[in-house]
């Protein structure tokens, strides 16, 4: 059983330039979730997915953030012209609902730096 | 709005004492969930427990167990007999259901353990 992969782990870029970040949840969940975390903090939502649809972004997800989920499977994270408080780490996170609540399965984040 | 609230930053403890890491939560629904999460160093997030607002037992799985109370809105957990393998940073987070199918996780700030041998 393979857990939720994210690619690349971790990326350094200089500021205005666009990154891009993938997640591959765990096979057959359909809920994909995308988090913030950064240093000395809990991870903060910033957009969840139910199959393709994206069904909520968070404040935090300026203009400057792009996410997709074109098949229901895999999912992308884009930040546009990239600035130094965009550094942080980037956890996905897959779930399947039941009846009652699911936890979600978090992957092992994508560091980015922006210097 | 939902908050959750872990007081304490950093915690140190010699291995085989018992410590509890504190969580207080903030929410205007009635159905709620609420869940513990450890971080070790490699960074991953591992699911430890979740409860739901109408289960108030207390939980007992190993040396890990959990104590919930609404009166005071805390959900508080202990390691009984510590191991440096449980040095980690731990995150409370409440899940609630606005708009019927939202169930995105606030999570505290974490609380820093470290077992020392």
């Amino acid at each position: 059983d393979t857990g939720v992969s994210q690619d690349p782990r971790h990326k350094i870029t200089k500021r205005g330039q666009n990154v891009t970040f993938r997640c591959d949840p765990i096979s057959e969940h359909n809920r994909l979730y995308w988090y913030r975390q950064t240093l000395g903090q809990g991870p903060e939502f910033l957009t969840y997915f139910q199959n393709e649809a994206q069904l909520e972004k968070s404040r935090l997800l300026s203009d400057r953030f792009s996410a997709e989920r074109p098949k229901g499977s895999f999912s992308t994270l884009e930040i546009q012209r990239t600035e130094q408080g965009d550094s942080a780490m980037y956890l996905c996170a897959s779930s399947l609902p039941r009846d009652t609540l699911y936890e979600q399965y978090f992957g092992p984040g994508t560091r980015l730096t922006v210097t | 709005a939902q908050k959750v609230t872990q007081a304490q930053t950093e915690i140190s403890v010699v291995e085989k004492e018992d410590v509890t890491l504190d969580c207080v939560y903030e929410t205007r629904d009635t159905t709620y969930y609420l869940f513990w999460y450890k971080q070790p160093p490699s960074g991953e997030l591992v699911f430890l427990i979740r409860r739901n607002s109408f289960d108030e037992q207390n939980e007992i799985s190993g040396r890990y167990s959990w104590n919930f109370q609404k009166s005071t809105s805390s959900f508080n957990f202990t390691i009984t007999a510590s191991q440096v393998v449980d040095s980690a940073v731990y995150f409370c987070a409440l899940s609630d259901f606005s708009g019927g199918i939202n169930y995105k996780l606030t999570f505290g700030k974490g609380t820093l353990l470290t077992v020392n041998p």
